[in-house]
This record gives structure tokens, sequence and C-alpha cells, in this order.
């Protein structure tokens, strides 16, 4: 079945330690985004790819890296974690069709900085 | 400032009666909105969607209603079942296709037998 794949499903990092979380899709989309969603919270937007151009939202700190090497992998890269950043990690692609987008969520990966 | 509003955290709700979860926007540049379940462990899933245009859109047991006077849209489940019983996310884009969601907190919605 096509899907939107994430790993790891629970990810711990250590306060300051780099960390990587990785999705992955089978669909072909052309759009691919990142959410952080913290406890109780909203899914908020970090920025998306579509293609190769990057798009970042205004108030995604400087923390938060992106890599889209290929159509089908998208990477989040937390240079420097800290306590507030233990949130749920939500990657979504889209295809490009005005009125008839619909994005597409994998199962998010946990995240927890000790 | 939150652009998406789910005032209820909760709903409770009977098993085959109608559950009705609202939502309210302040964005008046949204032009298309979305429904997404969630159940605990899983991605949401994309459940309705309504553009601007419509006030009214229909699929099976689910439909949404928009009234962009009053920046408020609802989704009504009739009959509700107990599968229905997630959290359940309006949210709400502006500008072309690629844009990404702004997300309400949720609403999980409870059914009882």
């Amino acid at each position: 079945d096509a899907m939107v794949i994430q790993n790891p499903r629970y990810q711990v990092t250590q306060f300051g330690k780099p960390v990587t979380l990785s999705c992955s899709q089978t669909l072909n989309h052309n759009v691919m985004y990142w959410y952080q969603q913290k406890s109780s919270q909203a899914p908020k937007l970090l920025f998306h790819y579509y293609d190769k151009d990057f798009n970042n939202e205004a108030d995604t700190p400087d923390n938060f890296q992106s890599r889209r090497p290929n159509t089908s992998f998208c990477f989040l890269d937390i240079r420097s974690p800290g306590l507030g950043d233990a949130a749920m990690y939500l990657c979504a692609t889209s295809t490009r069709k005005y009125g008839t987008d619909t994005q597409y969520f994998g199962p998010g990966t946990r995240l927890t900085v000790l | 400032d939150q652009q998406v509003k789910q005032n209820s955290p909760s709903l409770s709700v009977q098993e085959g009666r109608i559950s009705i979860l609202n939502c309210d926007y302040t964005n008046s540049m949204f032009d298309y909105f979305l429904w997404y379940k969630k159940y605990p462990a899983e991605g949401p899933t994309f459940l309705i969607s309504i553009s601007s245009i419509k006030d009214k859109n229909e699929d099976g047991r689910f439909t949404v209603f928009l009234n962009k006077s009053a920046k408020h849209l609802s989704l009504h489940i009739v009959p509700s079942q107990p599968g229905d019983s997630a959290v359940y996310f309006c949210a709400a884009r502006s500008g072309g296709g690629a844009d990404g969601l702004t997300f309400g907190k949720g609403t999980h919605l409870i059914i009882q037998p």
C-alpha cells in the first residue's frame, strides 16, 4: 500500500545532542511537510518542501533544519535539542492540486529529550 | 494567537445519535477546510473537506457545514458508531495547494454504547 513512513516511531535523545528524524513516502507526492505537535496542542507546521524548494515558516527556530535528498525521503534535523523540543513530529505529503489538495500523514515520531 | 479554534476538548455522544463537532476560525484568507481523524499511536487521517465556495459537503455518514459569515464550520456524524471514537482535528488552508495546514487543538469524541 502507498503510504507515509516515519522512523523511528520513538526517539530518545539527550539535551543538546543532535538528532535526525526520517520520513519516506511511496505516494510519489511532490510536497512534503514537517509538523510539530506538543501535548494537547495543535500540530504546527515547521516547514515544507515543494519538490526541491524549501519553505520555512517564519517562526520555526533555527535549531530545526530539513533535508530532502530525493522525492521519496525527507529528514528533520534538530541540531541542539532542548527540553522544549520534546513532542510528536508528524510528516505529511501532498500533491499540488489546488482545491483538491489533501495531506497524508505518517504515524509520527515521538521525541523525548532527557 | 490561534487562527483555528476547537473550543470543546472532548465530547461524549451515545451510539446511534448525532455527533456535532465545531470549529471556528479567524483568518478570512482561509479558503479550504479539512477534518482529520486521529486514533492513538497513528497519524491523522483525512476525513472530509470543504471549499470556501460551498456551504455543505457530504460523504456517507459525515457532513461538513461551512458558515463563512460566522467563520464557523461543523462536522456532523450520523449515526455515531463506536469506531468513531477518536480525536478530530479541524484544519484550514489559504492560498495554493502546496501550503501547509493550520490546525485546531482537536476534540476527543467518545461514543458511548
